[in-house]
């Protein structure tokens, strides 16, 4: 079956402006995460949603960042007022459950703010 | 915090090389660990995970072992192909916990022919 798609796959982005990624999970999976990967770093865990509901939100850097996810399906994590630090490799995964091991990942989304 | 700390890469082998790739953590309870890898050009996929002490992974020939004597789970593998080059991860998930991962820096691992 289908596994975890992101969009855009890559994205160029002016200092300032607002940018949305998009993740969509396989189909049954309930629990989603979205995860950054900077330059050389290992991943960051940024959110993690249960359905809709978002019951970790630890890991959002600042204010600019938030995200939302319609019941079971997509995601999207929007980045207001880009800045340069924001540029990274934003990942999504999903899993069967939140009390289940393995996380699918998706090929990514490259932000680059310039 | 929670923290795994691996190898520094970049790692470079001769085909049929022993590889050894090392993690350890850091957790105030008792997680599960896994290592997970991305070839180049694809997104991260799971490779192998122990969920206790004393635990072995393994799949594809690589192999791991949660050792909480030494809280490490060193990957190792006996004899490496090119096919092999990929970028490493080593992560955590506490148990009881929200569930997200934990990640290494990553090791990127090279095999020449």
């Amino acid at each position: 079956g289908a596994g975890v798609s992101q969009s855009p796959s890559n994205k160029v982005t002016e200092k300032g402006k607002d940018v949305e990624l998009r993740c969509d999970p396989i189909s049954g999976h309930t629990a989603l995460y979205w995860y950054r990967q900077r330059l050389g770093q290992g991943l960051e865990f940024l959110i993690y949603f249960q359905g809709n509901s978002a019951p970790d939100k630890s890991g959002l850097p600042s204010d600019r960042f938030s995200a939302e996810r319609t019941g079971e399906s997509v995601s999207t994590l929007t980045i207001q007022r880009t800045q340069q630090e924001d540029s990274a490799v934003y990942l999504c995964a999903s899993s069967l459950s939140g009390r289940t091991y393995e996380q699918y990942f998706g090929p990514g989304t490259r932000l680059t703010v310039t | 915090g929670d923290s795994v700390t691996q190898m520094e890469g970049p790692v470079t082998l001769s085909e049929e090389a022993f590889l050894t790739i090392n993690c350890t953590y850091t957790a105030t309870g008792y997680p599960s660990l896994f290592w997970y890898v991305q070839y180049p050009g694809e997104g991260l996929q799971l490779l192998l995970k122990a969920t206790k002490a004393d635990d072995k992974g393994s799949n594809k020939g690589f192999e791991a072992t949660y050792r909480k004597e030494t809280t490490s789970f060193h990957l190792e593998k006996g004899s490496v192909q090119v096919s092999d080059s990929a970028v490493y991860f080593c992560a955590l998930i506490l148990s009881g916990s929200a569930r997200q991962l934990t990640f290494g820096s990553g090791t990127q691992l090279t095999v020449l022919p």
